[in-house]
């Protein structure tokens, strides 16, 4: 069965604390791999898209990696606006369909 | 260039009560979905559209029904609302297995 897991639940950071969210999956083959950033009362916003293991992906203070396995998404030197909900979502070969993880739930203290 | 609408924004419904939440996009994308997101459940597909003329089933899609109306437009009925179906409702396009756009959601308490 298709699954994507992601932890920890829940972040606490202190500003400038650098850390890293997992994100790992299983499904038959992997047509792509994608981070989101959901704000409280929003939709999700689109961050990445990771093709294939090995593949790195940056924007600012995030990064996002790929194994055949897993993704992280590393957040370098956090600040306060960084908090949010990151969702990660995988897509099978031969579908459509997103397969998404419940999220971690990040909160950088000032 | 609006991206994806929703509306309404926030909706009560007395169980057994009916409605269509309305989606459209302006991205010219094929394909569009909707989700459910619950706490501690993250998001659930419901019904999506691959392209206008089709429809498929999600994960989670009984007592619910959809209609692409066209390249822009996926609206999503519910045809007797019971509170289970309480949640946050989203809709999302894409350019097929691309990078899917999401709207800004639709709030649904049924009493």
């Amino acid at each position: 069965e298709d699954q994507v897991t992601q932890s920890p639940e829940a972040l606490r950071l202190q500003e400038g604390e650098s850390s890293s969210l997992n994100c790992s999956y299983t499904v038959s083959g992997l047509r792509g791999l994608f981070w989101y950033r959901q704000d409280p009362g929003k939709g999700p916003e689109f961050l990445f898209t990771l093709y294939s293991a090995g593949e790195e992906k940056e924007k600012e203070r995030l990064k996002a990696t790929l194994t055949k396995k897993e993704s992280f998404l590393h957040i370098t030197a956090p600040k306060p606006e960084d908090s949010a909900t990151y969702l990660c979502a995988a897509v099978p070969s031969g579908t459509y369909k997103y397969i998404f993880g419940t999220g971690t739930r990040l909160k950088v203290l000032a | 260039n609006a991206g994806v609408t929703q509306t309404p924004k926030f909706q009560v419904l007395k169980t057994g009560q009916s409605m269509t939440l309305q989606c459209a996009q302006d991205m010219n994308h094929n394909s569009m979905y909707w989700y459910r997101q619950d706490p501690g459940m993250g998001l659930r597909l419901i019904y999506y559209s691959a392209s206008e003329g089709t429809t498929d089933k999600g994960e989670v899609p009984n007592g619910y029904n959809v209609s692409r109306l066209n390249k822009r437009e996926f609206s999503l009925r519910l045809e007797s609302a019971a509170p289970s179906q309480t949640s946050v409702y989203f809709c999302a396009s894409s350019s097929g297995a691309e990078t899917q756009y999401f709207g800004p959601g639709t709030r649904l308490l049924v009493l």
